[in-house]
């Protein structure tokens, strides 16, 4: 089946560091891909998508860019943040049969920190 | 105010009971999606439905269901309430594809406890 896998967490770092989590997927179709964040004790935020190949979403300095021939879709900030800290995920959604979009498979979740 | 109302935030209540969460999709989003979260099985999809009619099906109990009703809320049912469904419990909606794969939009989710 479908599937999405997101580096082992949490990941560490201090202020203004680079950040990269990994996200790989497996899906039967052409899947479009999202990264999703969450805050303390909120929902999910869209944080940025891509919908096909090669396609690069991008979000308050993040990117992340479709990569099928790797199935890769890993998300980087070039210098992160103390308000950065959160929970990220990578999801894919199938675009089902008929006229609505299917479900959202998520991976497991990364926890950042960001230490000042 | 992402435009996904979910109510109550907060359910606390007993092995064995039953319990009706609500969510309200975005004005003009005819999907809505469950979603469960815990921290042994992570984000998990529930059930799917497009404008009264259910879509999809995922990992869900027998105990629970739900449904859309023609004002496009929806309600997710859980009866014989266990210990294990102590979750965060999503609801998301979506437009029709004629609008174009703009993605999802959450509310902020309803925390149960089964005590």
């Amino acid at each position: 089946g479908d599937s999405v896998t997101q580096m082992e967490g949490p990941v560490t770092l201090s202020e203004e560091a680079f950040l990269t989590i990994n996200c790989t997927y497996t899906a039967t179709g052409y899947p479009s891909l999202f990264w999703y964040v969450q805050y303390p004790g909120e929902g999910l935020q869209l944080l940025l998508k891509a919908t096909k190949a090669d396609d690069k979403g991008s979000n308050k300095g993040f990117e992340a860019t479709y990569r099928k021939e790797t199935t890769s879709f890993h998300l980087e900030k070039g210098s992160v943040q103390v308000s950065d800290s959160a929970v990220y995920f990578c999801a894919l959604s199938l675009n089902a049969g008929g006229t609505s979009y299917g479900k959202l498979t998520f991976g497991q979740g990364t926890i950042l920190t960001v230490h000042p | 105010d992402s435009g996904v109302t979910q109510t109550p935030k907060h359910l606390i209540t007993a092995t064995g009971q039953r319990v009706t969460l609500r969510c309200s999709p975005r004005s003009g989003d005819l999907s809505v999606y469950w979603y469960q979260q815990s921290l042994d099985q992570g984000l998990q999809f529930l059930i799917q439905y497009y404008n009264g009619e259910e879509r999809a099906k995922g990992n869900i109990l027998e105990r629970f269901s739900a449904q859309q009703f023609p004002d496009l809320h929806s309600e997710l049912n859980l009866s014989s309430l266990e210990l294990g469904d102590s979750a965060l419990y999503f609801c998301a909606s979506s437009g029709p594809k004629r609008q174009g794969p703009y993605g999802y939009t959450f509310g902020s989710g309803t925390r149960l406890t089964v005590v």
